[in-house]
């Protein structure tokens, strides 16, 4: 399977805790994307990577979200001090290009704050 | 403020027939639109895609169809099958600035295709 990989599928924690979610985008992908999606909602843009550049990341949703990339391969986003309201699914994509290009997701990792 | 609204929130559809979902949009920079097909616990699944510069793009059994002028795109499924069942959102990115490198979603819509 050659598409993007996302891991933990699911994750469960408690209030408080810190979560940290990776991304293995589709290998010859050099633009990788997070999203948030919750329950009723589209998904909806937290911030984007060009290799290891983070080009924009003033969507995060507050100072407790961040993502990296180091390598310009894999990528990872933390959570810390998590809340309920961070109850989601956090979409990982990957694309070629950048205007009129069309992003693939992966599965999605499941987060539960309780 | 919305900028992509699937006003339907759900649709029914006899399997055989077809199923037209609907997506509106306000931004007139956005353009490139997109459908992805999403079922439940799993990521969204690109489909189809469409360019400002054409009126229609088609793909097997799904054509998807745009008004620049109404700022108005629709995907229709033809024939509909069980398989189809789903929640189909409608995408939209635009040639500059956040809206190059960003999607913006509509809410979706939830195809039940009965058979």
């Amino acid at each position: 399977d050659t598409g993007v990989s996302q891991d933990p599928r699911h994750k469960i924690t408690k209030r408080g805790q810190n979560v940290t979610f990776r991304c293995d985008p589709i290998s010859e992908h050099n633009r990788l994307y997070w999203y948030r999606q919750t329950l009723g909602q589209g998904p909806e843009f937290l911030t984007y990577f060009q290799n290891e550049a983070q080009l924009e990341k003033s969507r995060l949703l507050s100072d407790r979200f961040s993502a990296e990339r180091p390598k310009g391969s894999f990528s990872t986003l933390e959570i810390q001090r998590t809340e309920q309201g961070d109850s989601a699914m956090y979409l990982c994509a990957s694309s070629l290009r950048l205007a009129g290009n069309t992003i693939y997701f992966g599965e999605g990792s499941w987060l539960t704050v309780v | 403020d919305q900028q992509v609204k699937q006003n339907s929130p759900s649709l029914s559809v006899q399997e055989g027939r077809i199923s037209i979902l609907n997506c509106d949009y306000t931004n007139s920079m956005f353009d490139y639109f997109l459908w992805y097909k999403k079922y439940p616990a799993e990521g969204p699944t690109f489909l189809i895609s469409i360019s400002s510069i054409k009126d229609k793009n088609e793909d097997g059994r799904f054509t998807v169809f745009l008004n620049k002028s109404a700022k108005h795109l629709s995907l229709h499924i033809v024939p509909s099958q069980p398989g189809d069942s789903a929640v189909y959102f409608c995408a939209a990115s635009g040639a500059a600035g956040a809206g190059s490198y960003q999607l913006t979603f509509g809410k979706g819509t939830k195809l039940s295709v009965i058979p």
